[in-house]
């Protein structure tokens, strides 16, 4: 069974660009989070999507990040205009479901290094 | 207050050691206790969960928590160089999906 895809696993762009990362989460997993880890920091909990909807954005920084998952597959998370305090590594991880919680493993993805110039 | 403090290490250990990793947390919330392993270049992988406090045992793994601390231990019986990663303690609330991580701590198990 395939794990938790990212794509691209860099990407190099300078401030004020647009970034869009993906996630393939593993397949019929109906949780869907991102992560992030910005230099010398603990990883950070972004968002998590039950099938297409939001559940909890309470970890995203800012109006810069919008994060989608178009019917209930793979979910993007773009960055615009994106800064320089937006470096960092990105992480995808799947769950299960129905609803997650606690006792739902987390699959995570590789992740996506991001560097702001 | 840091709502969870993990020594970054490096940790440094000869092969087939006992390894003992900490972490304290603050937030008298947290009811699942979680110990993630973190290859480079790879997402972490959840090792051991428990939920109360007392031991769990997973092979060569032992998971210990101790809520009326606020502390958290992994121990590694054995440890082999394929150890060698960066462990990352982890702790989500009754009923929520979001898990906070420790910065990991990094070990080195020297053959």
């Amino acid at each position: 069974e395939a794990g938790v895809t990212q794509f691209p696993s860099h990407s190099v762009i300078e401030k004020g660009q647009t970034v869009t990362l993906r996630c393939d989460p593993i397949s019929g997993h109906d949780n869907l989070y991102w992560y992030r880890r910005v230099m010398g920091k603990e990883i950070k909990f972004l968002l998590h999507f039950v099938k297409e909807s939001k559940q909890d954005e309470s970890g995203m920084p800012n109006n810069r990040f919008l994060a989608e998952r178009t019917g209930g597959t793979y979910s993007t998370l773009k960055v615009q205009p994106a800064e320089l305090e937006d470096s960092g590594v990105y992480f995808c991880a799947s769950s299960q479901g129905p609803s997650g919680g606690n006792t739902d493993t987390q699959y995570f993805g590789p992740g996506t290094r991001l560097t702001v110039l | 207050q840091k709502e969870v403090e993990q020594d970054p290490g490096p940790l440094s250990v000869p092969e087939g050691a006992i390894v003992s990793l900490n972490c304290t947390y603050s937030n008298s919330a947290f009811q699942y206790f979680m110990w993630y392993r973190q290859y480079s270049r790879k997402g972490p992988e959840l090792l051991m969960y428990t939920y109360s406090s007392g031991n769990k045992e997973d092979g060569r793994f032992t998971a210990q928590v101790d809520k009326s601390s606020k502390y958290i231990s992994l121990f590694i019986r054995d440890s082999q160089p394929s150890d060698s990663a960066t462990y990352l303690c982890a702790f989500s609330y009754t009923g929520g999906f979001k898990t906070i991580f420790g910065a990991g701590t990094r070990l080195f198990v020297k053959a």
